[in-house]
């Protein structure tokens, strides 16, 4: 099982470009999740969702979006990119009210 | 969610030292889970906790909630170089969300 699968690692992006992170697991979880660590920061949520067409805002939802039309994948899409994006970005996967399995993260910058 | 708060937000100590980080909430938690994550690694699961006044041992280290539910603790016995990184704390709400603390970073002098 290769667990939660995060592309690409890095990426630069200019201000107002847009790009997708991929995140695709392999465990069946029903439960995925999309967070971002800023320094000192801790993890915040961004969205979520519960199971293949359903999902839901976290707690800093504002320039993203989401969707997951399987149970294997659950990309993140960043339109018009700004500064304040610039983040390490993590995905994770669980069967519910239990331990998350993230994966490796991607280190956005956005100048 | 709800705001788990995580003290201290640092901390250094010489190998061989204990080290504790504790998470406090001002409501009653549901369960609390442990993460650890290492410098440049991703946030790896250490343990969950469900019961009120539950004590879970893992080697050195020791996991607590307290009897309220409102507070929980990580202590490790005899800090060792491959301790090093940043321990969190996260609330495991009823709507399976988890609200993480902002986490205690630990580091070793050998």
């Amino acid at each position: 099982n290769a667990g939660v699968t995060q592309t690409p690692k890095f990426r630069i992006l200019k201000i107002g470009q847009s790009m997708t992170l991929q995140c695709t697991q392999d465990m069946n979880h029903n439960y995925m999740y999309w967070y971002r660590q800023d320094p000192g920061m801790g993890l915040k949520l961004i969205y979520y969702s519960v199971g293949a067409g359903i999902t839901d805002k976290g707690e800093v939802p504002n320039g993203y979006n989401v969707s997951r039309s399987t149970t294997e994948d659950f990309p993140l899409r960043l339109e018009l990119a700004a500064p304040s994006q610039t983040s390490v970005y993590f995905c994770a996967s669980s069967w519910g009210n239990e331990k998350l399995f993230f994966g490796s993260g991607t280190q956005l910058s956005v100048l | 969610g709800q705001q788990v708060m995580q003290i201290p937000q640092y901390q250094h100590v010489q190998e061989g030292e204990d080290f504790t980080t504790y998470c406090n909430s001002s409501t009653t938690l549901s369960n609390i889970q442990w993460y650890k994550q290492r410098p440049g690694g991703h946030p790896v699961f250490l343990i969950q906790l469900v019961k009120s006044g539950e004590v879970k041992k893992q080697k050195r280290l020791t996991f607590q909630f307290g009897e309220a539910k409102k507070n929980s603790s990580l202590h490790i016995t005899a800090t060792q170089t491959t301790d090093v990184g940043t321990y969190f704390c996260a609330e495991g709400g009823s709507n399976y969300k988890l609200t993480f603390g902002k986490g205690t970073l630990l580091t070793v002098n050998p």
